[in-house]
């Protein structure tokens, strides 16, 4: 079965400062990845996502991700870190096909220090 | 900017009672889900469905659960008899279609059983 791993539950950046956020999947078959994010009391919010294609995808709020398939990775970016990043980061993927089963990482909170 | 939305966003009730839960998707989807997260765990997949049947379910979802779509807006997660371990984040999700389709997600409805 598909599995998600998120490294690193807390990350704490300052302003300015690379968010890096590092999701892997467990499959030989390339899923689909997404990163969502959540602030507080608020539904997941999609950020980005890669299902076929040039393998830097940019989403919103200056994030982007690049899926790496030799690293079984989809890793998350931002070169300059703002005080509204703060919230929590979710890798999803889902398997090729027409499947539509979220397979979630545990998420990361990411704090954004003045 | 159409969203899915969901109520109660809290509900506690006493184990072994039944709880429905709510859901308005969006409204052209046309795929509808249900996730779950237990307090410190990842979100879970719990069961999607597709013109009026249930496309796919998880481990999770028992003959304790069941969901319906009692109209041509609503989504309903029904736990017959709630336990304990039922405390969760209850989402709700919409799609248009699978395939790497983005699923968007309701606020939650946090459910405490006592």
């Amino acid at each position: 079965a598909q599995s998600v791993t998120q490294l690193g539950s807390h990350v704490s950046v300052s302003e300015g400062a690379l968010v890096l956020l590092r999701c892997n999947y467990s499959s030989s078959v390339p899923p689909y990845l997404f990163w969502y994010v959540q602030y507080p009391n608020q539904g997941l919010q999609l950020l980005l996502k890669y299902t076929t294609g040039a393998t830097l995808v940019k989403g919103i709020n200056g994030f982007e991700a690049e899926f790496k398939k030799s690293e079984t990775s989809f890793h998350l970016t931002k070169p300059s870190a703002h005080m509204s990043d703060a919230a929590e980061y979710f890798c999803a993927v889902s398997d090729r096909g027409n499947f539509n089963k979220f397979y979630f990482g545990s998420g990361t909170k990411l704090n954004v220090k003045p | 900017e159409p969203e899915v939305t969901q109520t109660p966003s809290h509900q506690v009730t006493q184990m072994g009672q039944e709880v429905i839960l709510r859901c308005v998707p969006i409204s052209n989807h046309l795929y509808f889900y249900w996730y779950r997260q237990i307090l410190g765990q990842k979100v879970e997949f719990l069961v999607s469905f597709y013109n009026n049947e249930i496309s796919e379910k998880s481990e999770i979802f028992d003959d304790q659960f069941s969901v319906e779509r009692p109209d041509g807006s609503n989504f309903t997660l029904k736990i017959r008899s709630t336990k304990l371990e039922d405390s969760a984040m209850y989402f709700c999700a919409s799609s248009t279609g699978l395939g790497g389709e983005t699923q968007y997600f309701g606020p939650g409805t946090r459910l405490l059983v006592l």
